[in-house]
């Protein structure tokens, strides 16, 4: 996916935090993306950061280094219904480049 | 009807078919695209409008092709596709290019 690169598969237990990390390309950047993807959906919208350091929204949080090209999500409190795909998204030129995902398992 | 919708939600069609995916917002966006997703790769940008006018065409054969006849509508048209077009074809919506993308739930395209 253009040089956006995290794990394609996380396992995680129910009520545990996880922490799903995405390095990219950091020429021409405009911006951090994370998305859901439940199977079988599409893409809803979880977090955007544009400047240094964490965003917290509920259980989902993200994090952004600028000059390392890093991000990460972090889900705290799983449930089962957060199974699903983290897609890391890198905003340039007006566009959406996408990694592969990372696919989460939450087991009881 | 909110959000972004798309029809038809599935579509089986021939290689020597042409058929239509249809897409409409009710956000009140300025920006139209159409994303494609297959199997273990990530989702490609294939079509940019924005205000109605193609921003960016993605390399994509011209066996697609996009229509934008206003700000709240996005066709994309089919004619003559390949097996390996088979994917789930996603419509997003933006205030601005620069802003959060709002995703349709997708048409699920199979070739025959």
């Amino acid at each position: 996916g253009q040089n956006i690169d995290q794990p394609t598969e996380m396992t995680a237990t129910e009520g545990a935090i996880v922490q799903i990390n995405c390095t990219y390309q950091t020429s021409g950047f405009n911006g951090l993306f994370w998305y859901q993807q439940h199977a079988g959906e599409a893409p809803t919208f979880l977090s955007y950061n544009v400047l240094d350091g964490l965003e917290e929204k509920g259980r989902f949080s993200s994090f952004l280094s600028r000059s390392k090209g890093y991000s990460y999500l972090l889900l705290k409190e799983l449930q089962m219904k957060d199974s699903a795909s983290y897609l890391c998204a890198r905003g340039s030129q007006g566009n959406l480049i996408f990694g592969k995902g990372t696919k989460l398992s939450v087991k009881p | 009807e909110t959000g972004v919708t798309q029809t038809p939600r599935h579509l089986v069609m021939g290689m020597t078919n042409k058929k239509s995916l249809k897409c409409e917002q009710h956000l009140g966006h300025n920006a139209m695209y159409w994303y494609k997703q297959s199997a273990k790769k990530p989702l490609e940008l294939m079509f940019v409008y924005s205000l109605e006018e193609r921003v960016e065409n993605n390399s994509v054969p011209s066996r697609f092709s996009p229509e934008c006849p206003n700000s709240s509508h996005l066709f994309l048209h089919l004619h003559t596709l390949q097996p390996e077009d088979s994917a789930l074809y996603l419509c997003a919506s933006s205030l601005d290019p620069d802003r959060e993308k709002f995703f349709g739930p997708g048409t699920r395209l199979t070739v025959l």
